[in-house]
């Protein structure tokens, strides 16, 4: 499984911009780059994800380095709600075999009121 | 739509016993995944069942077994339980693409 490394903790202050690195040099061709992240006492969510160009969705923007060996996840007005436990993974094609996510030790965001 | 269920939340069993969980995946979702979370290992990777099959397993010793029914509906058994597998244990159903959906766990206690 390709591994990903990410910051332990990060800190930002609420309705400021929060940028969440990850790196994954031994990213293959194929891998999907996939972001999750766990709020406190809940099961994971999924966030966004995306292969080679930049992604945006209701929740987050995922920008992908043009080597693809990093990404940030960006979330743009962070607010108290987005204080979590992110998660960088990275994935096969789908319908290509089982479904497995393999965590690393994420990224515990703190948001300041 | 109803969310991944997981029965039950909360359960508390003694060293040498056994232990069945239970996971109710979104309707429609063919795909349930089993994760084990510990303050120390993290979140890890137990099993995946599509469509009763089991597809993929984790590193984790046999007394860990799965099996999926006929409605998708799955469940996850420990025997002979040890200290360590005091964990949250999740449960993700999917579509069989990427997302998965997981459920808010069973925290097991084991005394």
């Amino acid at each position: 499984d390709a591994k990903t490394t990410q910051p332990n903790s990060m800190e930002s202050n609420e309705e400021e911009p929060v940028h969440l690195p990850c790196n994954h040099s031994t990213i293959s061709g194929t891998d999907y780059i996939h972001w999750y992240r766990q709020l406190p006492s809940q099961g994971p969510e999924y966030v966004i994800h995306g292969l080679t160009s930049n992604v945006n969705n209701r929740m987050a923007s995922l920008a992908i380095a043009e080597d693809r060996k990093s990404s940030t996840l960006i979330l743009h007005r962070a607010t108290l709600r987005d204080a979590a436990v992110y998660y960088c993974i990275l994935m096969g094609t789908p319908g290509q075999g089982a479904q497995k996510l393999v965590f690393g030790q994420g990224t515990r965001l703190t948001i300041n009121p | 739509k109803a969310g991944v269920t997981q029965t039950p939340r909360y359960l508390i069993k003694t060293r040498g016993q056994q232990v069945t969980l239970s996971c109710s995946p979104i309707s429609g979702h063919r795909s349930v995944s089993w994760y084990q979370q510990t303050p120390g290992q993290g979140l890890q990777f137990l099993f995946e069942y599509f469509s009763e099959t089991q597809r993929n397993k984790g590193n984790f010793p046999g007394r860990f077994s799965g099996r999926q029914f006929s409605n998708s509906r799955s469940e996850m058994n420990v025997s002979t339980l040890e200290l360590g597998d005091s964990a949250l244990y999740l449960c993700a159903s999917s579509l069989g693409d990427w997302t998965q959906y997981f459920g808010p766990g069973t925290r097991l206690l084991v005394l």
